[in-house]
């Protein structure tokens, strides 16, 4: 099993919709979670961070967490066509030290 | 935000010579970089843990003979990739731990395609 898996996509969402990206984890005592948005040939940029169980807004972006379920996901309200890229998922495993494991992310497409 | 930048963005290289890549974090200290390795539409890979006036920590897998890393000072790291082969061509991406939060902050990557 993966440590951290997310569906590779793609997802096409039409412009305006809100976009859904999953993940889920194997480690449990993981306590750190990003979604980073990586467009191709770049490297990847932080989007947010959660810690805690629930919901985390920022802008059009919501996080959510799930530590029961070992589930994280990314809500993008509104999307738009500058969305589209590639999400990463990463978890800072047990141990930490800032050391992120990291998904192989889902590649999302906003059609106008 | 804490900047880093990698040189070169891209190299390309003759199969079994070697090529260093310099990630530098520019207006912070970074005590702590990590080095990952991207093949295309795979995920990030951590390679190793780069960490100021010591001797770098592999991961499972990474040859450290093959993969030198040194992290002479707060702001420089440097990986090289000694005797490339065309299976080591990917993109290769630094990290460096930020100054007050822990966030990691990715340098632009650098592109190595060994013929």
């Amino acid at each position: 099993q993966k440590e951290v898996e997310q569906n590779s996509g793609p997802l096409s969402v039409p412009e305006g919709a809100i976009a859904s990206l999953n993940c889920t984890y194997s480690d449990r005592g993981s306590q750190s979670f990003f979604w980073y948005r990586q467009y191709s040939g770049k490297s990847p940029e932080l989007i947010m961070f959660i810690y805690s169980n629930g919901d985390k807004e920022d802008g059009r972006f919501t996080a959510q967490l799930n530590k029961a379920s070992q589930y994280v996901s990314l809500l993008i309200r509104d999307s738009q066509p500058s969305d589209s890229a590639t999400y990463l998922c990463a978890v800072e495993l047990t141990g930490g030290g800032n050391k992120l494991t990291f998904g192989t992310g889902t590649q999302l497409k906003v059609e106008l | 935000g804490a900047v880093v930048s990698q040189h070169p963005s891209r190299v390309i290289c003759k199969s079994g010579t070697s090529v260093k890549i310099e990630c530098r974090s520019l207006d912070f200290q970074a005590t702590t970089m990590f080095w990952y390795r991207q093949f295309p539409k795979q995920s990030l890979m951590l390679m190793a843990t780069s960490n100021e006036g010591s001797k770098a920590t592999y991961e499972q897998g990474v040859e450290k003979d093959k993969f030198l890393i040194n992290h002479a000072s707060l702001t420089l790291s440097t990986l090289t990739v000694t005797s490339a082969h065309p299976e080591d061509s990917s993109f290769y991406i630094c990290s460096a731990v930020g100054p007050n939060t822990g966030e990691l902050f990715f340098g632009e990557g650098s592109r190595l395609t060994v013929l």
